[in-house]
């Protein structure tokens, strides 16, 4: 299985921040990374996909970037809703694996 | 706009079989693959299950394999997840999740909670 390593597990951070989460693979999974976010009780929604393509409907706050093995997902000017957890996931083989996910909270 | 709604959930025994539901609507049903994804109380997201359009092709993470079965019904637009078996380490709460392009999940449902207790 391909392994998929988020990091930091947690991050502290304000209103208007900027923020980046990294994501690493134990193998190239070359583009196949998506990004969530996952709030208590709610839908995960999907943000990216294909490493950088912007979902339908997420704001362009968000971006994502890289290809092969290491990957990141950038926040710019933080915003109280995106308090949230983040989750990278590959789909570049079966079975599909996800990071451990980021916690991202309010300092 | 995508509505993807599961049920079925509830609390089983060790041992015990539940069948869960996913209703889908927005969108065509009969032309997406779909996924099952769970997530354990305090842990993260792990992917169970994938199906194909016709259902001619189902894959599984090897801790469900031959315990739990993916199938739909196209003409319902529904989705299904026959869970056999139960262990404690199966309680969770289930989501089904649109698949896009065959692979992505992209829009997801609010989740079912399965229960696996004496």
């Amino acid at each position: 299985d391909i392994q998929m390593t988020q990091s930091p597990s947690s991050l502290s951070a304000s209103v208007g921040d900027r923020v980046t989460i990294t994501c690493r693979a134990n193998q190239s999974i070359n583009s196949h990374l998506n990004w969530y976010q996952h709030k208590p009780g709610k839908a995960p929604k999907l943000l990216i996909y294909a490493a950088s393509s912007l979902h339908s409907g997420v704001p362009s706050r968000f971006s994502g970037s890289g290809s092969g093995t290491d990957f990141t997902l950038t926040v710019t000017s933080l915003q109280p809703e995106d308090f949230a957890t983040y989750y990278c996931q590959q789909t570049y083989r079966i079975p599909i694996t996800f990071g451990q996910g980021t916690r991202l909270e309010i300092k | 706009e995508v509505q993807l709604v599961e049920s079925g959930g509830g609390l089983v025994q060790p041992g015990g079989s539940l069948r869960l539901s996913c209703a889908a609507s927005g969108f065509t049903f009969s032309s997406s693959w779909m996924h099952w994804v769970r997530q354990a109380p305090g842990k993260g997201l792990v992917w169970v299950s994938r199906i194909s359009t016709d259902a001619s092709i189902t894959s599984y993470a090897d801790s469900v394999k031959g315990r739990f079965t993916s199938s739909r019904d196209n003409a319902k637009n529904t989705l299904y997840l026959q869970m056999n078996s139960l262990r404690a380490e199966d309680t969770a709460v289930y989501y089904c999740a649109r698949g896009r392009d065959g692979g992505t999940p992209d829009y997801w449902g609010q989740g079912t909670l399965v229960t696996v207790s004496s």
